[in-house]
């Protein structure tokens, strides 16, 4: 069975600041890892994806993820938010196998002024 | 592509009469998935298709839950009857499998309140 943990449930941060929004998985067998963001009343939008290969990948809108295998984490950092990033961010995990998404509780990202 | 299109938006029921989900997925998508996210529980799967077979309904609550996919381009979700425990917001997204795990997109949700 997979699991998700995120640890801080909410992060303040003030803008152009550095944020790190912790996420760490438990699998038996090899993951693929994800980070989602909901907006406001929105559905979720993906943000970045690990599938294979370099373990750092970014999105466009400069937030980028390290998969740690051996510390079974994927955390999401940014060096410098803007007001636009508060959202709620969700880590999720599948084992490919389970084409199901396995999420986190989710990390509110509040960025002020 | 108009992405994933969920109704009601909103939806205010009684308790004890019955709801129903719509979903329509993005074109060309082999995979459904029915999600229900509360501020206790946070995200959760309740079932998931692939070509309009249910794969894994496990997460499904109890009988008065039922989900359909007729064709590739509709799934619906009933509850029946509605309680007030079932208020949450329930998100459909769909998947196109793609090296063997595709990206998911959501749809806006459908907030549903039970009275």
């Amino acid at each position: 069975a997979q699991s998700v943990t995120q640890l801080d449930s909410q992060v303040p941060v003030f803008e152009e600041a550095p944020v790190e929004l912790r996420c760490n998985y438990s699998s038996s067998v090899s993951v693929y890892l994800f980070w989602y963001v909901q907006y406001p009343n929105q559905g979720l939008q993906l943000l970045l994806k690990y599938l294979s290969g370099s373990t750092l990948v970014k999105s466009i809108n400069g937030f980028e993820a390290e998969f740690n295998k051996s510390q079974t984490s994927f955390h999401l950092r940014k060096p410098s938010v803007h007001i636009s990033d508060t959202a709620e961010y969700f880590c999720a995990v599948s084992d490919g196998g389970r084409r199901a998404l396995t999420f986190g509780s989710g990390t509110r990202l509040q960025v002020q002024p | 592509d108009a992405g994933v299109i969920q109704s009601p938006r909103h939806e205010v029921t009684e308790m004890g009469q019955e709801v129903t989900l719509r979903c329509k997925p993005i074109s060309g998508h082999d995979y459904l998935f029915w999600y229900r996210q509360t501020m206790m529980r946070g995200l959760e799967l309740l079932i998931y298709f692939n070509n309009n077979v249910p794969i894994d309904d496990s997460g499904m609550p109890e009988d008065r839950f039922s989900a359909k996919m007729p064709n590739a381009s509709f799934s619906t979700l009933k509850i029946q009857p509605s309680e007030p425990r079932d208020s949450a917001v329930y998100f459909c997204a769909s998947s196109f499998l793609s090296g063997g795990v595709g990206e998911q997109f959501f749809g806006p949700g459908t907030r549903l309140t039970v009275l």
